[in-house]
């Protein structure tokens, strides 16, 4: 079965810290693989994406992410954390077949201490 | 970035009535969008793909007959809970891919629904 993992229910970090939040995925063929934000209440906000090309992905609010084709993964990173990064991080996936439907991750709550 | 609303925000409404929400692509056409449901502390759950002019293709376990989807136009998507129950109460959110649905996902803001 396809899926998506997050072994981290949460991630605790001071700011000014560098952050981690690790995904780690089971899909067949070259999925395209995503990172979302969900702040209490509200939807998701996309972050980033992996589609092709350079295996380090840049994307909003200072974040990137590495694909590693050979451990399936795709970590979300960023150098120096804020408060402000308090959130729900979701990674996801998107198979390159079967009618597109995203498989997302648990979710992991970061939490970014002043 | 492409913009999808959802309406109404929260709903509390009584065990036994019928609720609608709406999802709406705003600057975009969608002639796919996604019904999810969220759990307190947990991931999304797929509920269902809406198709425009066409029915929804509902993920197994999901009461079609309950939750009602209906894609009227390329921009407007509607999840009509019917005969609601308590248990159903939930964090509802929809989203619209964009393009050719390989690409990023673009998501309502969320619809609280609370049945008493």
């Amino acid at each position: 079965a396809q899926s998506v993992a997050q072994p981290e229910d949460q991630v605790n970090v001071a700011e000014g810290n560098p952050l981690t939040v690790k995904c780690t995925y089971s899909v067949s063929g070259n999925p395209y693989l995503f990172w979302y934000v969900q702040y209490p209440n509200r939807g998701l906000q996309f972050l980033l994406k992996y589609i092709t090309g350079d295996n380090l992905v840049k994307g909003s609010y200072g974040f990137e992410a590495e694909f590693n084709k050979s451990q399936t993964s795709f970590h979300l990173k960023k150098p120096s954390a804020l408060v402000s990064d308090s959130a729900l991080y979701f990674c996801a996936v998107t198979p390159p077949a079967g009618g597109f439907k995203t498989i997302f991750g648990a979710g992991t709550r970061l939490f970014v201490k002043a | 970035g492409a913009v999808v609303s959802q309406h109404p925000s929260w709903v509390i409404c009584k065990s036994g009535t019928s609720v609608k929400i709406e999802c709406r692509s705003l600057d975009f056409q969608a002639t796919t969008m996604f019904w999810y449901r969220q759990f307190p502390k947990q991931s999304l759950m797929l509920m269902a793909t809406s198709n425009e002019g066409s029915k929804a293709t509902y993920e197994q376990g999901v009461e079609k007959d309950k939750f009602l989807i209906n894609h009227a136009s390329l921009t407007l998507s509607t999840l009509t809970v019917t005969s609601a129950h308590p248990e159903d109460s939930s964090f509802y959110i929809c989203s619209a891919p964009d393009r050719d649905f390989t690409d990023t996902q673009y998501f309502g803001p969320g619809t609280r629904l609370t049945v008493l």
